[in-house]
């Protein structure tokens, strides 16, 4: 049972242009939120995360998006640049255990000139 | 400087031996995880302990086990159980029963059946 999945398996973006990946949780006692970049052969690096307690957290040209009804997050990448381009993982983890990582499957970007 | 170690990096293991996968944090973490990534199927869980002599199954556990004696260090032994071992492993840790905190991974091993 797939408790966070992210349906759009790749995204081919133009360089300067908004990239916006998406991430479907399944278990409402999720209430923290995270989005990780990996290149491949390499760990996955940390970007950016969000609290429930949120709807919006910026970091730079990364921004997450959060809607606990739809049960529903994206990141948004502005502008999109080249070096964006690797596999973006959401991941979540609840209080009832902060420890349980739980990751999606993932979103190829390609970011093109 | 501070961060997790995998090792090795690319391993090959014949059918139906046993091998382990080696993961050091100087962190200073509480928690730390072994995860798999497969083509198409994202990082999946297979072990994760909270503490010292302590861990958890995750949701891929079969044909796994770990050890966590010391803080440090997290093994995960793929046996000869494990019907499709060839992956990509990835280690990682955190600060243990802290909530809104992030993993920081090692760079994983790829292990190969042959």
């Amino acid at each position: 049972d797939q408790q966070v999945k992210q349906n759009s398996p790749s995204l081919s973006v133009q360089e300067g242009r908004i990239s916006i990946l998406n991430c479907d949780y399944t278990n409402s006692m999720f209430d923290y939120f995270l989005w990780y970049k990996k290149y491949p052969a390499e760990g996955p690096t940390f970007l950016i995360s969000i609290s429930s307690i949120k709807d919006k957290n910026e970091d730079g040209r990364f921004t997450v998006f959060l809607n606990k009804s739809a049960k529903h997050l994206s990141l948004h990448i502005v502008p999109s640049q080249p070096g964006d381009s690797a596999v973006y993982f959401c991941a979540a983890t609840g209080s009832y255990n902060t420890d349980k990582l739980i990751f999606g499957t993932g979103t190829r970007l390609q970011v093109f000139p | 400087d501070g961060g997790i170690t995998q090792s090795p990096k690319y391993l090959f293991r014949k059918e139906g031996q046993n091998v382990t996968l080696s993961c050091e944090q100087n962190l200073n973490h509480d928690a730390m995880y072994w995860y798999r990534q497969d083509p198409g199927q994202g990082l999946r869980l297979i072990y994760y302990s909270q503490i010292v002599n302590d861990f958890q199954k995750g949701d891929i556990a079969e044909g796994y086990s770990v050890s966590r004696e010391k803080k440090e260090s997290f093994p995960l032994t793929v046996t000869s159980a494990q019907k499709n071992p060839t992956a990509f492993y990835l280690c990682a840790s955190k600060p243990g029963g802290l909530p809104n905190t992030e993993a920081f991974f090692g760079q994983g091993t790829r292990l190969t059946v042959v």
